[in-house]
C-alpha cells in the first residue's frame, strides 16, 4: 500500500528557519517531490529528489533518504509570505502508469511576526 | 506565457446534474492529470493521460470520466454528481517524468 506522512501543522517566526518532515512507504520509487499550497490555490513545484542527499535552491532546502523512506524540507529566513501548506509527494515508478504524483495530506505552516 | 487553463474557475450544479470540467495547457506536455482536492485533504489522483493512453486510479468512482480529444485539451465529466463531489478539481500536466505544473484550479459546489 502507499503511506505517506508529514505533520499536519507547524508554526514558526519570521527569519527563523523550519524543517517538514516527510515518509514514505510505496510500492516503488523514482522521485519526491515538495510543493507549495496557499490557502484557495493550486500547488507550485518546489523541489524534487530522487538520488539521496540535499539539494539547496535558494532559501528552500530538500533532503532525501531513500533507504530510510524519509525527506525533508528546510525553509531558511522565514517570511510572512511562506504561511502556506507543503506538500510531500512521491512517483513510484517509471512506468508510465507510475508517473503520477501521490501526494501526502499537507503540513500547514503558520509564520507569524 | 506558457500555462494551464481550467475553465470556469467556479463551477455549481445541482444534485445528479451532469458537469463539465475543461482543462487546455500551452505547454506542449504529453501527460495530463486529474486531481481532486478536498478541505483540508491531499489531492487525489484520478486518472492521467500519458499521451494517448489513459491510466484510470482503482479507486476512481465510475461516476468520473474524462477525455482527451487532443495534446492540448482533456476534460473531467462528472455523470452524477453528488453531494461528496464537491470539491477542487485540480488538473497538471507534465512531460513526461518532470514535475506536474498545475492549473489554478476548478472549485465545484454540488447543491
Amino acid at each position: 500500500g502507499q503511506n505517506i506522512d508529514q505533520p499536519t501543522e507547524m508554526t514558526a517566526t519570521e527569519g527563523a528557519i523550519v524543517q517538514i518532515n516527510c515518509t514514505y512507504q510505496t510500492s516503488g520509487f523514482n522521485g519526491l517531490f515538495w510543493y507549495q499550497q496557499h490557502a484557495g490555490e493550486a500547488p507550485t513545484f518546489l523541489s524534487y529528489n530522487v538520488l539521496d542527499g540535499l539539494e539547496e535552491k535558494g532559501r528552500f532546502s530538500s533532503f532525501l533518504s531513500r533507504s530510510k523512506g524519509y525527506s525533508y524540507l528546510l525553509l531558511k529566513e522565514l517570511q510572512m509570505k511562506d504561511s502556506a501548506s507543503y506538500l510531500c509527494a512521491v512517483r513510484e515508478s517509471a512506468a508510465q502508469a507510475g508517473t503520477a504524483l501521490i501526494f501526502g495530506k499537507g503540513t500547514t505552516l503558520s509564520v507569524s511576526s | 506565457d506558457a500555462m494551464v487553463i481550467q475553465n470556469p474557475r467556479y463551477q455549481v450544479t445541482q444534485f445528479g446534474k451532469p458537469v463539465t470540467l475543461s482543462c487546455s495547457q500551452t505547454l506542449n506536455h504529453n501527460v495530463m492529470y486529474w486531481y481532486q482536492q478536498k478541505s483540508s485533504q491531499a489531492p487525489k489522483l484520478l486518472f492521467h493521460y500519458y499521451d494517448k493512453d489513459f491510466n484510470n486510479e482503482a479507486d476512481t468512482p465510475d461516476n468520473f470520466q474524462s477525455r482527451r480529444p487532443n495534446t492540448s485539451f482533456c476534460f473531467l465529466d462528472i455523470r452524477s454528481p453528488g453531494l461528496g463531489d464537491a470539491a477542487m478539481y485540480l488538473c497538471a500536466t507534465s512531460r513526461d517524468y518532470s514535475f506536474p505544473f498545475f492549473g489554478p484550479g476548478t472549485r465545484l459546489t454540488v447543491l
